[in-house]
């Protein structure tokens, strides 16, 4: 079964500097697919970024980089120059492969990430 | 402008009622998934459905049902059934192809009295 874990529960951050939230996980299969997502307040969930596990490069979006170590089974994600509307949770999520798994996600449980001014 | 709507955006309802979220997306999209979050958690899988008028069960859906008639719409009943349904609902949804990538509607938060 896959496993995704967020160690950090909560995480602070200075305006306009960098973050990194953890996320490992866990899988046997050769493919899979990793994501982001970002959940403010209001609850809506924001998909950020997206990284293949055959994926060469690691991905980038803006000010959101995903810093993908297939060894270590990590994909965490970098947010550059935070802004005060960054404060939410956030998601790491993997994809399961296969036509059979109907591509269903598996959550990790959440980094709340607060900016201060 | 396209998306996916969830309907209503809180929902209360006295212990042993059925009730009903809605859910359509217009994108076209092939493929949707019912997750439920509760406080401090991450989401959990209810049902998907990849085409019309055909459903998986995820990882908890004892005490839910769901229906595909129309591509558009994935209606989530919760039934009396489900022993602790109060939570935060999420909707999701996603193109044809495999590796493309959910998309989530707003969400709907049941609270039951």
């Amino acid at each position: 079964a896959q496993k995704i874990t967020q160690t950090q529960p909560g995480m602070f951050v200075q305006e306009k500097e960098a973050v990194t939230l953890d996320c490992t996980y866990d899988t046997s299969d050769p493919s899979y697919g990793l994501f982001w997502y970002k959940q403010p307040s209001s609850g809506e969930m924001i998909f950020l970024i997206y990284q293949g596990s055959y994926d060469q490069q690691n991905a980038t979006e803006g000010r959101y980089s995903l810093n993908f170590q297939k060894a270590r089974k990590s994909a965490n994600l970098v947010i550059s120059a935070s802004q005060l509307g960054d404060s939410a949770m956030y998601f790491c999520a993997m994809r399961e492969a296969g036509e059979t798994s109907g591509s269903r996600l598996t959550f990790g449980e959440g980094t709340q990430l607060t900016v201060n001014p | 402008d396209g998306g996916i709507t969830q309907s209503p955006k809180y929902l209360f309802r006295k212990e042993g009622q059925n009730v009903t979220l809605s859910c359509e997306q217009n994108l076209n999209h092939d493929a949707m998934y019912w997750y439920r979050q509760d406080p401090g958690q991450g989401l959990r899988l209810i049902y998907y459905s990849q085409i019309v008028n055909d459903f998986q069960k995820g990882d908890i859906a004892e005490g839910y049902s769901v229906s595909r008639e129309k591509k558009e719409s994935f209606p989530l009943t919760v039934t009396s059934a489900q022993k602790n349904p109060t939570a935060f609902y999420l909707c999701a949804s996603r193109r044809g192809h495999l590796l493309d990538t959910q998309y989530f509607g707003p969400g709907t938060r049941l609270t039951v009295l």
